[in-house]
């Protein structure tokens, strides 16, 4: 089984600062590492994702993460926000031992970005 | 490509009454998972379908129930309503089942129980 912890509930920032939303987990065997972007009322649009290869991942807005296997973390930065990213994040894994398209969440991160 | 599909998108129900919520995956896809999200216990997993057989279950009460179509809709159903069971349910779909494929999410079906 595994788990996922979002260290921050509710990050706030100002427009053009960057952020870091941190997410750790934990797993007894390999696993793919994913984020996700959910804006008020929508469901969840995947952000980037880690399946292997470079440890460093980027997505099309300026997004990135990177996954450090020793300290099993996958968190994601940014290095300027808009106001346009304030939305609920959400880290995940599935293992790659469990057939199917399972994912455990972590609780969420509120990023709000204000001017 | 229309994205993916869920009816009704609000509902209120009554205790110990049942309700059967819909997702139309995006043409071509045959997996369809289910994800209940609550304030209190965040997204959790309810099942997964892939050629109308169920891949994976998470740990929810036999209450809640799923089945999918040969044309790859699926319907989740949750008999005797709890005040617990109010929440966003999502369905996620992708082209075949397994966890490095991209899930695509719908925008849910709020349930209220009262």
């Amino acid at each position: 089984a595994q788990s996922v912890t979002q260290l921050d509930s509710q990050v706030p920032v100002f427009e053009e600062a960057p952020v870091e939303l941190r997410c750790n987990y934990s797993s007894s065997v390999s696993v793919y590492l994913f984020w996700y972007v959910q804006y008020p009322n929508q469901g969840l649009q995947l952000l980037l994702k880690y399946l292997s290869g470079s440890t460093l991942v980027e997505s099309i807005n300026g997004f990135e993460a990177e996954f450090n296997k020793s300290q099993t973390s996958f968190h994601l930065r940014k290095p300027s926000v808009h106001i346009s990213d304030t939305a609920e994040y959400f880290c995940a894994v599935s293992d790659l031992e469990t057939s199917g398209s399972r994912l455990t969440f972590g609780e969420g991160t509120q990023l709000t970005v204000n001017p | 490509k229309a994205g993916v599909t869920q009816t009704p998108r609000y509902l209120i129900k009554t205790r110990g009454q049942q309700v059967t919520l819909s997702c139309s995956p995006i043409s071509g896809h045959r997996s369809v998972s289910w994800y209940q999200q609550t304030p209190g216990q965040g997204l959790q997993f309810l099942f997964e379908y892939f050629s109308e057989t169920q891949r994976n279950k998470g740990n929810f009460p036999g209450r809640f129930s799923g089945r999918q179509f040969s044309n790859s809709r699926s319907e989740m159903n949750v008999s005797t309503l709890e005040l617990g069971d109010s929440a966003l349910y999502l369905c996620a779909s992708s082209q075949i089942t397994g966890s490095y494929n991209e899930q695509f999410f719908g925008p849910g079906t709020r349930l209220t129980v009262l």
